[in-house]
C-alpha cells in the first residue's frame, strides 16, 4: 500500500463545475497536508495547506480535512481552463513530504 | 521575493559520468530539501538540512550521491558516478526554519544515457 494515494485521473471537468480532488494516506501521525499544483515542466507550486480538521477556504479552493478517515480533498469552485495541471497531494510529519503520484485535471471550455 | 532557484534546468551526462546540481533556497530560509521524482513514480524525498547541517538523509538512494550545504546557504547534489537509474527530475524546496510549507524550485531534469 502506497503511503499517500490519489486517483491518477485523467478528471476531466467542464469548466465552471465544481472539480472534486481527493487523497488518502496511511501514516496517522501526519500532521500537514499540502496540495500543490504542477503544470508540465514547471515547478510543484504550493496552492493550500491545512493542519486540522474541517475545511478550509482560499478564493476559489477548499481543502478539507479528516484525519479519523484518513482523507484529504481539494474542491475548485468555478473551474477555469487555467485550472488545467497535475494537483499533487503531499503529507507530512518530521519535515519531509510524501507524495502522492498526482491527478490529472482537464478543464473542458 | 525571489524563489527558490536550480541550476542547471537540465543535464545530459554519460554513465559512469559525474553531475553537480546547485540550489539557491529562498533567502532567510533556514530548511533545505532536496526531492526526485524518477519517470511514472511520486516525488520522493531524499534529504533535509537545517541550515548546514543535515537532519535527515533517509531518502538518499546510495553513496554514490553526496549532498552539502555550505555555510547554510545553497546546496549541491552530486553524483558520482551516474547510473541510468539517476534519471529523473531533482527538485529543491525551502522552508522558514519554523514553517511546514514547503516552496519548490523548477527542478534539475538529470538524463543520463
Amino acid at each position: 500500500q502506497k503511503e499517500v494515494e490519489q486517483n491518477s485521473g485523467p478528471l476531466s471537468v467542464p469548466e465552471g463545475a465544481i472539480a472534486s480532488l481527493n487523497c488518502t494516506y496511511s501514516d496517522r501521525g501526519s500532521q500537514s497536508f499540502f496540495w500543490y499544483r504542477q503544470y508540465s515542466g514547471k515547478s510543484p507550486e504550493l496552492i493550500m495547506s491545512i493542519y486540522s480538521n474541517g475545511d478550509k477556504e482560499d478564493g476559489r479552493f477548499t481543502a478539507q480535512l479528516n484525519k479519523a478517515s484518513q482523507y484529504v480533498s481539494l474542491l475548485i469552485r468555478d473551474s477555469q481552463p487555467s485550472d488545467s495541471a497535475t494537483y499533487l497531494c503531499a503529507v507530512g510529519g518530521a519535515q519531509k513530504l510524501v507524495f502522492g503520484q498526482g491527478t490529472r485535471l482537464t478543464i473542458n471550455p | 521575493e525571489a524563489g527558490v532557484t536550480q541550476f542547471p534546468s537540465h543535464s545530459v551526462i554519460e554513465k559512469g559520468q559525474t553531475v553537480t546540481l546547485r540550489c539557491d533556497p529562498i533567502s532567510g530560509h533556514d530548511n533545505l530539501y532536496w526531492y526526485r521524482r524518477v519517470m511514472g513514480k511520486e516525488i520522493k524525498f531524499l534529504l533535509h538540512f537545517v541550515k548546514e547541517s543535515k537532519q535527515d538523509e533517509s531518502g538518499m538512494p546510495n553513496n554514490r550521491f553526496l549532498a552539502e550545504r555550505t555555510g547554510g546557504t545553497y546546496s549541491t547534489l552530486k553524483v558520482q558516478p551516474a547510473e541510468l537509474e539517476d534519471s529523473g527530475v531533482y527538485f529543491c524546496a525551502s522552508s522558514h526554519f519554523s514553517g511546514y510549507e514547503q516552496y519548490f524550485g523548477p527542478g534539475t531534469r538529470l538524463t543520463v544515457t
